[in-house]
């Protein structure tokens, strides 16, 4: 079946500092692939979203690019702050079956310090 | 304001007492869907509706009922809950079936069962 598989965390980083988050997924077909996020005390919050190969999903300064040939969407941003601090989740849906349910990684918690 | 209610926020009950968390979207979307987070597992689908009276299991359904009477409502069941289902639950929806399409989730109720 389909699965995501992104880095374990926690992550703790200083503010202005560059962010990665990697994030590699398995699936049959050609899945759509998102970013959410969880403040906390919050439900999720979807951050961004790539819908075929070498798109580049973009929101409050974070990109991911949907790489076909690695299978990747690595999270990305050029300078944190600590209002970033949160569970970051790659996620998946799948136009293969006929749930489109959301198949998620872990989570990946960040902590940035002032 | 466009969102998913879930009812209640916390929830601590005793093995085998009925239970039901309800969810309520505002949005006229179609498709609707529980999930559980936990430690270390990440999110798990336990069920989802594709439109009234049209539902159906997800991953980790054994435990829990659900129904669909209304398109705004979906709630979750627990006819006797049990320490394992100890968790944070999430409520989604989604405007319709896609593939590319974000889900909007409810702000969680973590449930414990003692």
């Amino acid at each position: 079946g389909d699965s995501v598989t992104q880095m374990e965390g926690p992550v703790t980083l200083s503010e202005e500092a560059f962010l990665t988050i990697n994030c590699t997924y398995t699936a049959t077909g050609y899945p759509s692939l998102f970013w959410y996020v969880q403040y906390p005390g919050e439900g999720l919050q979807l951050l961004l979203k790539a819908t075929k190969a070498d798109d580049k999903g973009s929101n409050k300064g974070f990109e991911a690019t949907y790489r076909k040939e690695t299978t990747s969407f690595h999270l990305e941003k050029g300078s944190v702050q600590v209002s970033d601090s949160a569970v970051y989740f790659c996620a998946l849906t799948n136009s293969g079956g006929s749930n489109y349910k959301l198949t998620f990684g872990k989570g990946t918690l960040l902590t940035v310090n002032p | 304001e466009a969102q998913v209610t879930q009812n209640p926020r916390y929830l601590i009950t005793v093995t085998g007492k009925k239970l039901t968390v309800t969810c309520s979207q505002n949005m006229n979307h179609e498709y609707m869907s529980w999930y559980r987070q936990d430690p270390g597992l990440g999110l798990r689908q336990i069920y989802y509706s594709m439109n009234v009276e049209v539902t159906d299991k997800g991953d980790v359904p054994e435990g829990y009922k659900v129904s669909r009477k209304e398109k705004r409502n979906f709630p979750l069941i627990l006819e006797s809950p049990s320490p394992n289902q100890t968790s944070l639950y999430f409520c989604a929806s989604s405007l319709s079936i896609g593939a590319g399409r974000g889900y909007t989730f409810g702000s969680g109720t973590r449930l414990t069962v003692v």
